[in-house]
């Protein structure tokens, strides 16, 4: 299969802590692109990273890249409340359609 | 500038009628794509279009579903005979380009529920 597999599944933190959440995948990638879906609503695009990169930065998010070992991270830092949210990773492996991963859902306890 | 709309939000079908779903894309998007989530599942890929073309249709079932971008008005996802399996709920997502080079701006999705 060419979706990714986030880990972990769930994953709550207090407010104030940074969150970690991974994506690892099998087939090489054009790039990576991560997503929020708060509940019951559509997703919202948070970054996207490509295959020549290693790491980027937006506001308080933090991707990385890793290539070799087929595996990206999304780092929250500093989460708030609003963070409350499940985050997918979505993979482009060159052609015309991103496949998404299975999710991390993210509870941050105020 | 509207984001991606979708309609109807909600939508309650019995077994065996049709489900009819719309999807506006942003305005000067060309690429649109409709993806199927499950209750606590990711969303799977289901067919891309262009304007009167279908591009990819790899992730759509082989029989009951339909998809059709024409030149003027929405996006139509069509089921036909709808089953319960089809309770989902149906994202579509616009691009001004192809998904290798930038993102996609999605709707806030079609809740299907077959009786």
């Amino acid at each position: 299969s060419q979706q990714g597999e986030e880990d972990p599944q769930a994953l709550s933190i207090q407010e104030g802590e940074n969150a970690t959440m991974n994506c690892s995948y099998k087939t090489s990638i054009n790039n990576l692109q991560w997503y929020r879906q708060n509940s019951g609503r559509g997703l919202v695009h948070l970054i996207l990273i490509r295959s020549n990169e290693r790491e980027k930065h937006s506001g308080r998010l933090r991707v990385t890249l890793d290539t070799s070992k087929k595996s990206s991270s999304l780092l929250i830092t500093a989460s708030r409340a609003a963070d409350t949210a499940s985050y997918f990773c979505a993979l482009n492996f060159g052609n015309e359609k991103l496949t998404f991963g299975t999710g991390t859902r993210l509870t941050i306890i105020p | 500038n509207a984001g991606v709309m979708q309609n109807p939000r909600h939508l309650v079908r019995r077994r065996g009628q049709e489900a009819r779903l719309r999807c506006s894309p942003m305005k000067g998007h060309s690429h649109v794509y409709w993806y199927r989530q499950l209750p606590e599942e990711g969303l799977k890929f289901m067919v891309y279009l262009q304007k009167e073309n279908i591009i990819d249709e790899s992730g759509m079932p082989k029989e009951r579903f339909s998809a059709e971008f024409p030149k003027e008005g929405p996006s139509i996802l069509r089921i036909q005979q709808v089953v319960r399996g089809d309770s989902a709920a149906y994202f579509c997502a616009s691009s001004p380009r192809k998904a290798d080079t930038g993102e996609l701006f999605f709707g806030e999705g079609s809740r299907l529920t077959v009786l």
